[in-house]
């Protein structure tokens, strides 16, 4: 079945370093992918999505590309912040069915510090 | 700008309990979904709702049911809670389908604890 891996987590780092968290996946057809990213006590909220092949998508610094060849939607942004340290999950939607469903990664924490 | 809302945001219950978590929003969307979110682990679907009137299971729908009488209301219930229950649950709503890259909203989640 569909499934998505990330790197295991906690990711530490400096203000303003590279960040990169990894994301591959598994799925049949052309499943649309997406990175959502939970801050603390609160619930998710949708950072990025592409819904095609070599699509890129961006929000606040932060960019993945949809790269079929590699099955992958690697999480980048130049410079983090303090204020990015979160959770950040990775998700592709389950065609089957035409539901429409998530599935997600079982999430990357970010802790930058100052 | 209320989007999704979910009461209560923490509860405790005991073993056997049931209880009955709320979900409404007002984006008119047709797409109700109900996820839970354990320790270190993604969100996993317990159950999904494509319009009023009609439900289906997701991946972990053992031990819950669900009801979906209007476009505004999807709420969740436990009927005899057990400790593996102990969860975060996420409601999330979108207007379309998932897979066409409609964006999946979600609440702010309820932590529920079952002793």
């Amino acid at each position: 079945g569909n499934s998505v891996t990330q790197m295991e987590g906690p990711v530490t780092l400096s203000e303003e370093a590279f960040l990169t968290i990894n994301c591959t996946y598994t799925a049949t057809g052309y499943p649309s992918l997406f990175w959502y990213v939970q801050y603390p006590g609160e619930g998710l909220q949708l950072l990025l999505k592409a819904t095609k092949a070599d699509d890129k998508g961006s929000n606040k610094g932060f960019e993945a590309t949809y790269r079929k060849e590699t099955t992958s939607f690697h999480l980048e942004k130049g410079s983090v912040q303090v204020s990015d340290s979160a959770v950040y999950f990775c998700a592709l939607s389950d065609q089957a069915g035409n539901t429409g469903k998530l599935i997600f990664g079982q999430g990357t924490t970010l802790q930058v510090k100052p | 700008n209320a989007g999704v809302t979910q009461t209560p945001k923490f509860r405790i219950l005991k073993i056997g309990q049931s209880m009955t978590l709320q979900c409404t929003q007002d984006m008119n969307h047709n797409y109700m979904y109900w996820y839970r979110q354990d320790p270190g682990m993604g969100l996993k679907l317990i159950y999904y709702s494509v319009g009023a009137g009609i439900t289906d299971k997701g991946e972990v729908p053992n031990g819950y049911n669900v009801s979906r009488s209007t476009t505004e209301d999807f709420p969740l219930r436990l009927e005899l809670a057990a400790p593996s229950q102990t969860s975060v649950y996420f409601c999330a709503s979108s207007r379309g389908q998932g897979a066409s890259g409609n964006t999946i909203y979600f609440g702010e989640g309820s932590w529920l604890t079952v002793v």
